[in-house]
């Protein structure tokens, strides 16, 4: 049973550009969930979802970020216009109760 | 919202002894509490959690407490061992359901030396 799959692991924008993040779910999971963790900082609620619905979006800035998680295909992060700020490790869980497993986490650098 | 503050943030032990970790949370709708293992540059894994219906819960060399009253709980390592260096967070449910959101401590940095 595969676990959380994230891609890229490694993801490298320049300033202004769009960086796109994707996650696949434990086979059986419903839930994916998107936290941010900044250099030795613990990790920061951005979203929540099941297919089709953003179910808590709470953590999440108002502006260039989005998510999505669509009946086919995995849960995508976007993030528009990109800024030094950004960069970061971005991860997503899974669960289908109460616990959540996390993926390899994408890396994003913003240059 | 929730908050959850996490102690200390540095833990420095010698093999064999002990390692205890303590977390306060504010939300007393919170009813699920998650520890967290994350070596560098990997991912968070799950070590034990515990639900707010129970107050200790144990698998092996490892123990958490929860105090609902008092609203905090304690990760416990007994005879630590050099690959238990890690950073340690806790977390806590903003909601009083499966499927809700985690809200996380800063993390402790433990190293145990041989």
């Amino acid at each position: 049973n595969a676990g959380v799959m994230q891609n890229p692991r490694h993801l490298v924008r320049r300033r202004g550009q769009e960086a796109r993040l994707r996650c696949s779910p434990m086979k059986g999971h419903s839930h994916v969930y998107w936290y941010r963790q900044l250099p030795e900082e613990g990790l920061k609620f951005m979203v929540y979802l099941q297919k089709e619905n953003i179910i808590d979006e709470s953590g999440m800035p108002k502006e260039r970020f989005s998510a999505e998680f669509p009946k086919e295909g995995p849960s995508i992060l976007r993030i528009q216009q990109v800024v030094r700020g950004d960069s970061a490790a971005y991860f997503c869980a899974s669960s289908k109760g109460y616990e959540q497993y996390f993926g390899p986490g994408t890396r994003l650098t913003v240059t | 919202g929730e908050n959850v503050e996490q102690h200390p943030s540095t833990l420095s032990v010698q093999e064999g002894d002990s390692a205890v970790i303590k977390c306060t949370y504010s939300d007393s709708a919170s009813n699920y509490f998650p520890w967290y293992k994350q070596e560098l540059g990997k991912r968070p894994q799950l070590i034990i959690d515990i639900r707010s219906n129970v107050g200790e819960k144990k698998d092996q060399r490892i123990a958490v407490t929860l105090n609902k009253t008092a609203k905090h709980f304690s990760l416990h390592i007994t005879e630590t061992q050099p690959e238990d260096s890690a950073v340690y967070f806790c977390a806590a449910s903003i909601k009083n359901q499966a499927g809700t959101a985690l809200i996380f401590g800063k993390g402790t940095t433990l190293s145990v030396s041989s």
